[in-house]
């Protein structure tokens, strides 16, 4: 069975721009979470989705958003790109109401 | 502010003796823990939690044990071995198993290498 899978990898954006991160989740999970790890920190809860909705979102300004699709697929927006954005953002997926999420390898994002 | 706190950034063990890897919460609301394993270049994968109703979770080689009086859990790994190399996070969660991933604090992680 396959796991969580991102794209892409790798992602270089220039200040300013716009990424796209998108993130297929563990069939039958329909939950999707979203986290960014910068360097030397832990990592960030940014974005939940469930059935399409947004759940809840951690303390992140608004330039971040995403939407998840009707086959639980997801995206994550972030819209004017900033240096600190540089990050590898990793996506989970797990079933309703688990705490037990499982994770993809990640988007390494790099802003310059 | 760190709520989950790993104050280890790294720990060296030999093959064939005991990890410990520590983590310290400060919110009182958290009851339900996890710990986590990363390689490089791919995701944290789940390795075992505990619920606070409990002070010791074993499975197979790994058992995490957890003091609520101090805040305190660390995760054993008994006997260590080569493949146990990799980053650990820690992560606490307000929701006793029921809620979402969302409520996950993870720590800033601790690097284990099993020396040969």
């Amino acid at each position: 069975e396959a796991g969580v899978t991102q794209s892409p990898t790798h992602l270089i954006k220039t200040r300013g721009q716009q990424a796209t991160l998108r993130c297929s989740p563990i069939s039958g999970h329909t939950s999707v979470y979203w986290y960014q790890q910068a360097l030397g920190l832990g990592l960030q809860f940014l974005l939940w989705y469930d059935e399409g909705e947004e759940r809840n979102r951690g303390n992140f300004p608004p330039r971040f958003s995403g939407r998840q699709f009707p086959n639980y697929s997801s995206e994550l927006n972030v819209n004017a790109l900033e240096l600190e954005d540089s990050a590898l953002y990793l996506c989970a997926s797990s079933a309703r109401d688990s705490t037990e999420a499982f994770f993809g390898q990640g988007t390494r994002l790099t802003v310059v | 502010d760190q709520q989950v706190k790993q104050n280890s950034p790294s720990l060296s063990v030999q093959e064939g003796r005991i990890s410990i890897l520590n983590c310290d919460y400060t919110n009182s609301m958290f009851d339900y823990f996890l710990w986590y394993k990363k390689y490089p270049a791919e995701g944290p994968t789940f390795l075992i939690s505990i619920s606070s109703i409990k002070d010791k979770n074993e499975d197979g080689r790994f058992t995490v044990f957890l003091n609520k009086s101090a805040k305190h859990l660390s995760l054993h790994i008994v006997p260590s071995q080569p493949g146990d190399s990799a980053v650990y996070f820690c992560a606490a969660s307000p929701y006793y198993s029921g809620g979402g991933a969302d409520g996950l604090t993870f720590g800033k992680g601790t690097h284990l290498i099993i020396q040969p």
